[in-house]
């Protein structure tokens, strides 16, 4: 099993350019997650997908932030335009249903840096 | 308020000093208590979860335990390569909360 693969691992962008973070989940999950974690505020979730499809997508903070999930082994997630303060570690996890549904694999993380 | 706290926020241990971490939470309908260990430059590593109140999770040198309010997240004898920081996330009828975590370092 792979595991949750993401990249790139690291990104520095300048300010106002787009961003594009990429997700693979493993392999027969159901649901994937979107988090940013920060110092200040610690992992907080941005989006949550099931089957492909966005439940909730309250903890994403702007506009600028969109997620999309094509098909069932991949997701990105797109900060345009991008600022400083979106500087972060993106993580992504997936977790599938049955009887150990819910416990959430986490990916790698990419860390953004925006200048 | 749905929340979840984690104490201390940070824990400095000799090796051989048996220790435990807290994390209480307010959710409504809780479905699943996890815990996760996460080391620097890594995503969060899955240890436990617990469903329901009495529950208790053994793992190595590591015990979980949940009550209706909180979790405890015993460590036994710890070494080293136990430092990291261990993440509390409880499950509501709607969404997923983390802890901020506890940052433990072992001293040999």
């Amino acid at each position: 099993d792979a595991g949750v693969i993401q990249s790139p691992r690291h990104e520095v962008t300048e300010m106002g350019q787009e961003v594009t973070l990429r997700c693979k989940p493993i392999s027969g999950h159901n649901s994937l997650f979107w988090y940013r974690q920060t110092m200040m505020r610690g992992l907080e979730l941005l989006i949550y997908f099931n089957n492909n499809v966005p439940i909730d997508d309250s903890g994403m903070p702007e506009d600028r932030f969109s997620a999309k999930m094509p098909n069932a082994s991949f997701s990105t997630l797109k900060i345009q335009p991008s600022e400083p303060r979106d500087s972060a570690v993106y993580f992504c996890a997936s977790s599938r249903a049955g009887p150990t549904k819910n416990i959430q694999y986490f990916g790698a993380g990419t860390r953004l840096s925006v200048l | 308020e749905d929340q979840v706290t984690q104490s201390p926020e940070a824990l400095r241990l000799q090796e051989g000093e048996s220790s435990s971490l807290n994390c209480s939470y307010t959710v409504s309908g809780l479905r699943g208590l996890f815990w996760y260990r996460q080391d620097p430059g890594k995503g969060p590593e899955f240890l436990f979860t617990l469903y329901s109140a009495g529950e208790e999770k053994e793992k190595e040198r590591l015990k979980a335990t949940l009550t209706k309010k909180e979790s405890f997240l015993h460590i036994t004898a710890p070494k080293p390569e136990d430092s990291a920081t261990y993440l509390c996330a409880v499950q509501g009828t709607d969404k997923f909360y983390f802890g901020s975590g506890t940052k433990l370092n072992v001293k040999p």
